[in-house]
């Protein structure tokens, strides 16, 4: 079937920091793949995408690459600020329109 | 353009009874989707519904479902609450077909006591 998992919160880090996030999916056939984030009592934004392997998406200094052969689409950004703390969700989608969400992963960055 | 609109987006049900969520999309988007979000059970789909005809659906059961309107606008019922629908319910919205992003309205936070 398909699957996204993504790691587990919550990612505390300071100011400046390096941010990864993963994520990998199962799925069949060629599937899209997002990263979504919600800030706290909103609902979801789109933050990138990425439609084909070896794709970038990439906003607002936050980057994630489509590796099929990994089945991969970590999120990465170089210098994390305090409003960057958000729940970030990982995505994918078939022909179709179904969406499948990973658990979500919680940071918090701190000054 | 304006985006995913959801009312209401408080309430407070008792067990037992019943409740309609309302979602409109945005303009020209013709799918929409529904999700329900707990911390426990994290974003879970429901359905999405596409021209008035719901595509897909996830594994809720019967005492959930649907409708969408000639104008896309699409409501959600749950019939005889259970403590266990607490949530928030997000409604999302994309053009037609897939798979595009989709664009999430703000959500409905449901309390049933």
């Amino acid at each position: 079937g398909n699957s996204v998992t993504q790691m587990e919160g919550p990612v505390t880090l300071s100011e400046e920091a390096f941010l990864t996030i993963n994520c990998t999916y199962t799925a069949t056939g060629y599937p899209s793949l997002f990263w979504y984030v919600q800030y706290p009592g909103e609902g979801l934004q789109l933050l990138l995408k990425a439609t084909k392997a070896d794709d970038k998406g990439s906003n607002k200094g936050f980057e994630a690459t489509y590796r099929k052969e990994t089945t991969s689409f970590h999120l990465e950004k170089g210098s994390v600020q305090v409003s960057d703390s958000a729940v970030y969700f990982c995505a994918l989608s078939k022909p179709g329109n179904q969406f499948y969400f990973g658990t979500g992963t919680s940071l918090t960055v701190i000054p | 353009k304006a985006g995913v609109t959801q009312t209401p987006r408080y309430l407070i049900k008792t067990r037992g009874q019943q409740v309609t969520l309302s979602c409109s999309p945005i303009s020209g988007h013709r799918s929409v989707s529904w999700y329900q979000q707990t911390p426990g059970q994290g974003l879970q789909f429901l359905f999405e519904y596409f021209s008035e005809t719901q595509r897909n659906k996830g594994n809720f059961p019967g005492r959930f479902s649907g409708r969408q309107f000639s104008n896309s606008r699409s409501e959600m019922n749950v019939s005889t609450l259970e403590l266990g629908d607490s949530a928030l319910y997000l409604c999302a919205s994309s053009l037609a077909g897939g798979p595009g992003e989709q664009y999430f309205g703000p959500g409905t936070r449901l309390t049933v006591t």
